[in-house]
């Protein structure tokens, strides 16, 4: 079945160390996006990117960093410039006519 | 710029009562419009979409939601709440060309009570 994994489904990092988020998709969209959410603020944009070696900022990007090598991966880097990094991250991606399809999360902890 | 306000955060309701999320948005194009649901820990399961071929957009599990562009809203409504209905709801909003990125608005928790 085609879908979007995202790998690991909980991390934990320490502080002032970088950490790479990885998102999967199998089902040929053209673009993919990265949303981190906290309670009560929804999804907020970091990074899209609408095709392959070509990404955008988000509303969220500073202490991120993104690459699209390959149309069916979208890694996320936390840097340890992103000051508050725990929250819970989720990758999208979607089609040309607007069909959106959301990976299950990985929730990163900075102890 | 478009966004998506949600109005209450929380919302409880008895079970087979009337389900009432309130969603208005603003854009300065013609938007189209989404209803996601989250359950704990796991991504976002679309309910229903809105792309104007028809004002009342009929979702899954007995969801539906109406767009009045007089009023700018989207409300997403169910007859009688079922206690799996408990989850936490988004709306959402994107254009059609240039950024097509989600816009979602702050969620509204949904407590059904037995």
């Amino acid at each position: 079945d085609g879908g979007i994994t995202q790998s690991p489904k909980y991390l934990f990092r320490k502080e002032g160390q970088n950490v790479t988020l990885s998102c999967e998709q199998n089902l040929n969209h053209d673009a993919m996006y990265w949303y981190r959410q906290d309670p009560g603020q929804g999804l907020r944009l970091i990074y899209y990117s609408q095709i392959v070696n070509d990404f955008q900022k988000g509303d969220i990007a500073e202490g991120y960093s993104v690459s699209r090598e390959k149309k069916e991966s979208f890694p996320l880097t936390v840097t340890s410039a992103q000051k508050n990094p725990t929250a819970f991250y989720l990758c999208a991606s979607s089609t040309q006519q607007g069909s959106y399809t959301f990976g299950s999360g990985t929730r990163l902890t900075v102890v | 710029a478009q966004s998506v306000t949600q109005l209450g955060s929380h919302v409880s309701v008895s079970e087979g009562a009337l389900v009432l999320l309130r969603c208005n948005y603003s854009s300065s194009v013609p938007p189209y419009l989404f209803w996601y649901v989250q359950y704990p820990n796991q991504g976002l399961q679309l309910l229903l979409k809105y792309t104007s071929a028809a004002t009342l957009v009929k979702g899954i599990n007995g969801f539906e939601a109406e767009f009045k562009k007089s009023e700018t809203s989207f409300h997403l409504t169910k007859p009688s709440a079922h206690m799996s209905d408990a989850a936490e709801y988004f709306c959402a909003v994107t254009k059609d060309t240039g950024r097509r990125a989600l816009t979602f608005g702050s969620g509204t928790r949904l407590q059904v009570q037995p």
